[in-house]
């Protein structure tokens, strides 16, 4: 696509369930950034795939959270038993490669627990 | 660690260049200064990145100083559409062939008709 797509673009949850949360990357780019912005906040960086490596996990705040990428293709980013603390927007990048390339931003899924 | 240091909030009248700075005095030679900006309920946007040249592109101007420790970021005339946050990065190269941005607080851009 022309894009970063993320889906869905809103999630209500209620405390306790289980959420997952997608990423189209754009067509051919081999990096795939998660990242969370609370309410007011800068962006805090979760994880980074690069192509087939193993992926960089550690802006994940626990085990609760975890992604998977399959290839250079979709991303999802699962969030278990959902805390209020987790309410954030949840931005999705994808970049070419490993160089002095920019970086692309979905518009996000606003994620609300209750 | 951001590793860099923005004013949080500015004004510049419509029509008038914008000039945004920010302090990154402990980058390192082969970092890249990224700019990115994010107008309020939209993901973040990229404007323009550079390593130790200045930088131009349809939508800003990047002046970085020789000693690479300050660069400022310049909307040459700015629109109310401009009106957004401005953030500042230093790429930095964290191991294993990866790269992290790390966003700091931004500068609040406001643009006055």
């Amino acid at each position: 696509g022309a894009g970063v797509s993320q889906s869905p673009s809103n999630k209500v949850t209620e405390k306790g369930k289980d959420v997952e949360l997608r990423c189209d990357p754009i067509s051919g780019h081999t990096a795939l950034y998660w990242y969370r912005q609370r309410l007011g906040q800068g962006l805090e960086f979760l994880i980074y795939f690069q192509g087939n490596s193993a992926p960089d996990k550690s802006g994940l705040p626990s085990d609760r959270f975890s992604a998977e990428r399959t290839g250079e293709s979709v991303s999802t980013l699962t969030i278990q038993r959902t805390q209020q603390e987790d309410s954030a927007v949840y931005l999705c990048a994808s970049s070419s490669g490993q160089g002095s390339y920019g970086y692309t931003f979905g518009s996000g899924t606003r994620l609300t627990v209750v | 660690d951001a590793k860099t240091t923005q004013p949080t909030s500015m004004d510049c009248a419509e029509g008038r260049a914008a000039n945004l700075p920010c302090n990154h005095s402990t980058i390192s030679g082969n970092e890249y200064v990224y700019w990115y900006r994010q107008i309020h309920s939209q993901g973040p946007q990229y404007i323009i990145h550079g390593l130790k040249n200045n930088e131009t592109n349809e939508m800003a101007s990047l002046i970085i100083t020789e000693d690479r420790k300050s660069s400022t970021l310049i909307l040459p005339h700015a629109t109310l559409r401009d009106t957004a946050v401005y953030y500042c990065i230093v790429r930095v190269y964290s191991g294993a062939g990866s790269y992290q941005l790390t966003f700091g607080k931004g500068t609040k851009l406001s643009v006055i008709p």
